[in-house]
């Protein structure tokens, strides 16, 4: 079952702050988080494995709820190379990833 | 160390002709997945291997596609013949531990953009 994000995008002014959120109809074991800028790889930002989870990456963050079998990705006072389509990636058998369909993420100055 | 790469970057081909995709996965690493991006759409699970095993090869679309991994080390993706639906972002990803898991990180090459005409 594909995981759900919200928004579908989003367009912020340099400095601003997001949310992206991921929800899954299915139980959550882990959720990972991809950034894919067009014409790139896919970037690995990080993985969240157990709920009440958080972690943090400079300033980018992330939650994992798993009795609410959410997650969500935080950018704090968001820079231009933060632009991008930010994937949320549940794990099936095998460790395969089930995506999210996307959010795209637009960083103006 | 090098990362996973993909070759060719681009295909440019016409309906019934066949391409072949070919991923190096980072070295050492045992599984090897292969996803697919439509565009505009979420990126979506093909095949799985484990060394030169394949694991899950529930998301490969029809048998039109066959995907080897020779040795446990490269892995190709043949289309054959190609349709006009194959068109889209074709990327290859490995992840270290045997067996996958759901804790494993998994690191994508950059992908192969393939457009059939």
């Amino acid at each position: 079952q594909q995981p759900v994000q919200s928004p579908q995008a989003v367009i912020l002014r340099e400095g601003e702050d997001a949310v992206i959120n991921c929800s899954s109809s299915k139980a959550l074991y882990s959720v990972h988080w991809y950034r894919q800028k067009h014409g790139e790889a896919p970037v690995f930002l990080m993985i969240l494995l157990k709920g009440g989870e958080q972690k943090g990456h400079e300033k980018i963050s992330a939650s994992f709820n798993e009795k609410k079998q959410q997650s969500s990705l935080y950018l704090t006072a968001s820079q231009l190379s933060y632009s991008g389509t930010y994937f949320c990636g549940t794990s099936g058998p095998g460790g395969k990833l089930i995506f999210g369909q996307g959010t795209e993420l637009s960083v103006k100055p | 160390e090098a990362g996973v790469t993909q070759f060719p970057s681009h295909s440019v081909i016409e309906k019934g002709q066949t391409v072949t995709l070919r991923c190096d996965p980072i070295s050492g690493h045992d599984n090897l997945y292969w996803y697919r991006r439509v565009m505009g759409k979420e990126i979506k699970f093909l095949l799985h291997f484990v060394k030169e095993s394949k694991q899950d090869e529930s998301g490969m679309p029809n048998n039109r596609f066959l995907a080897e991994r020779t040795g446990g080390t490269y892995s190709t993706l043949k289309v054959q013949p190609a349709e006009l639906e194959d068109s889209g972002v074709y990327f290859c990803a490995s992840s270290q531990a045997l067996g996958g898991g759901y804790s494993e990180t998994q690191y994508f090459g950059p992908g192969t953009r393939l457009l059939v005409l």
